[in-house]
């Protein structure tokens, strides 16, 4: 099974500020890797697939890059709808798809 | 439009039997390269995917649960039900079906918006 890590667990950000997270994969999966952000109460929206290519109606101020084994999601200026949890999801071991432990944006 | 929602018991007790109806609409099973998946969320965890079923029936386990689950679909309904044996009380978590926005893609466009099972006695 492929492992999934995410750092930082929490991200304090400023709205306007610029947020990075890492996503970690134990093995290469290539660029089969998706992004999804998740409010509480509601399903995950993915917002990243191909590691970066942003999905239909994703603002460009979500942007994906890496491939292997190291993947970036970066936010340019986060606005107040941002703040959420952040989940990275391989896809190349298929179909046992894994999913990271996540990254909680939150405001500074 | 693409929609699914999920259905089964909120709450069931250790070592019964679940049974979750996933119900869509917007697309059919029948197409090729359609597929569905179910995932869950256990409180404030993360994400683990368990299934797929996929239109010519295919279907794929989570290693780490297989012996456990059964995926399987009903066409003419537009339904995928999931069942999961032996429930414990580790097993609490929103159950989400979802399926990918292009054909047979390891991502997922689409999701319900979860069912919650508790599992207790």
């Amino acid at each position: 099974e492929i492992v999934m890590t995410q750092s930082p667990a929490t991200l304090s950000v400023s709205p306007g500020e610029r947020a990075t997270l890492s996503c970690r994969a134990s093995q290469s999966v290539s660029s089969n890797l998706a992004w999804y952000q998740q409010k509480p109460g509601q399903a995950p929206r993915l917002l990243i697939y191909g590691a970066s290519t942003r999905a239909t109606g994703i603002p460009a101020r979500f942007s994906g890059s890496g491939s292997g084994t190291e993947f970036t999601l970066t936010i340019s200026s986060l606005q107040s709808e941002d703040f959420a949890v952040y989940y990275c999801q391989q896809y190349n071991n298929w179909p046992q798809f894994t999913f990271g432990p996540g990254t909680k944006v939150d405001i500074k | 439009q693409v929609t699914l929602r999920e259905s089964g018991p909120a709450l069931v007790k250790p070592t019964q039997t679940l049974t979750l109806t996933c119900t869509f609409s917007g697309f059919s099973l029948s197409t090729s390269g359609m597929c569905v998946s179910w995932i869950r969320q256990p409180p404030g965890k993360a994400l683990e995917w368990l299934a797929r079923i996929d239109w010519d029936d295919d279907k794929y386990y989570s290693t780490s649960l297989k012996t456990r689950l059964t995926i399987s679909k009903d066409t003419s309904k537009n339904q995928v039900v999931l069942t999961m044996t032996n429930m414990d009380p580790v097993d609490t978590a929103t159950y989400y079906c979802a399926r990918p926005g292009i054909a047979a893609a390891g991502y997922f466009d689409y999701w319900g918006q979860g069912t919650l099972v508790t599992v207790s006695s």
